[in-house]
C-alpha cells in the first residue's frame, strides 16, 4: 500500500523555467491538496481539488496551476518559476466520507530549489 | 478571522516534562481543531484533534485543552521525550464537506526539542 507519494522529492531549477511536482495517492480519496512550507510561516494552501476536474485556489495561488484529470494524480505546475516559490511543497489527501476525524495524509513532501 | 495564532515558535523542555503549546483562534465558526505532528525531512501527521463540544481530549501522553470562550486551545506532552522532538502544528477547520470552508488553517508551528 503506497498511501501518497510525491516526486521527485528534490528539485533544482532555474528562473523562468517550468517545473511540474507529481503527487499520487492510492487511497481513491476525492480530495487532494497542495501546500508550499516555509520558515515562518506554517503551512499554506496552494490549491485543492474536490474531486477530478474539480479545482480551486487556496490562500497563495498565484504562479501555480494544478490540473486533475485522474481521482489518483494532482500535479502542481510553476509554470515560470521564480526565487520566491524556493520551498518546500507538500500534497496531501483527505476521504470526506470517513466523518468525523476529517484527516488529511500527506506525502514526504519535495524540497524545491530555484536558482 | 481565518488565522490560527500559534505560540511559542521554539520550545525546548528536559526529558520528562511537560511541553505545552498554545494556538488562538478568531472565527467562532471554526469547529475542528486537530494537531499535526511533523519530524524532519517527512510530511506532517495527525496526532490528535478534538471538536469544541469537549473541554479535553487525551491520547497518551498527548492532551488537547478547549478554552471555547476564549477561542483558545493548546497541546500538552506529558514525561515528553526524545523521540517526541519535531515541530508541532495546530489547525482549525469548519467541519462541512465540499468547498473552502472545509478546509484546514494551519499554525505557523512549534519547533519542539526534548533534550535527553
Amino acid at each position: 500500500d503506497a498511501g501518497i507519494t510525491q516526486s521527485p522529492r528534490y528539485k533544482i531549477t532555474e528562473t523562468g523555467r517550468q517545473v511540474t511536482l507529481m503527487c499520487h495517492q492510492t487511497w481513491s480519496h476525492s480530495y487532494m491538496f497542495w501546500y508550499r512550507q516555509d520558515l515562518g510561516h506554517g503551512l499554506r494552501l496552494i490549491y485543492y481539488s474536490a474531486a477530478a476536474d474539480i479545482t480551486d485556489k487556496g490562500e497563495v495561488p498565484d504562479g501555480y496551476v494544478v490540473s486533475r484529470s485522474k481521482t489518483e494524480n494532482f500535479p502542481l505546475t510553476l509554470e515560470s518559476a521564480t526565487r520566491s516559490q524556493t520551498s518546500v511543497y507538500f500534497c496531501a489527501s483527505s476521504d470526506y466520507a470517513k466523518r468525523p476525524t476529517y484527516e488529511q495524509y500527506f506525502g514526504p513532501g519535495t524540497r524545491l530549489t530555484v536558482t | 478571522q481565518q488565522q490560527v495564532k500559534q505560540s511559542p515558535q521554539s520550545l525546548i523542555v528536559q526529558k520528562g516534562g511537560i511541553s505545552i503549546i498554545n494556538c488562538a483562534y478568531e472565527n467562532t465558526a471554526f469547529d475542528y481543531f486537530p494537531w499535526y505532528q511533523q519530524f524532519p525531512g517527512k510530511g506532517p501527521a495527525l496526532l490528535i484533534a478534538i471538536r469544541p463540544d469537549v473541554s479535553e481530549k487525551k491520547e497518551g501522553r498527548f492532551t488537547i485543552s478547549f478554552n471555547k470562550s476564549a477561542k483558545q486551545f493548546s497541546l500538552h506532552i506529558m514525561d515528553s521525550q526524545p523521540g517526541d522532538s519535531a515541530t508541532y502544528f495546530c489547525a482549525a477547520s469548519y467541519m462541512n464537506y465540499g468547498g473552502s470552508q472545509g478546509n484546514l488553517i494551519f499554525g505557523k508551528g512549534t519547533k519542539l526539542s526534548v533534550k535527553p
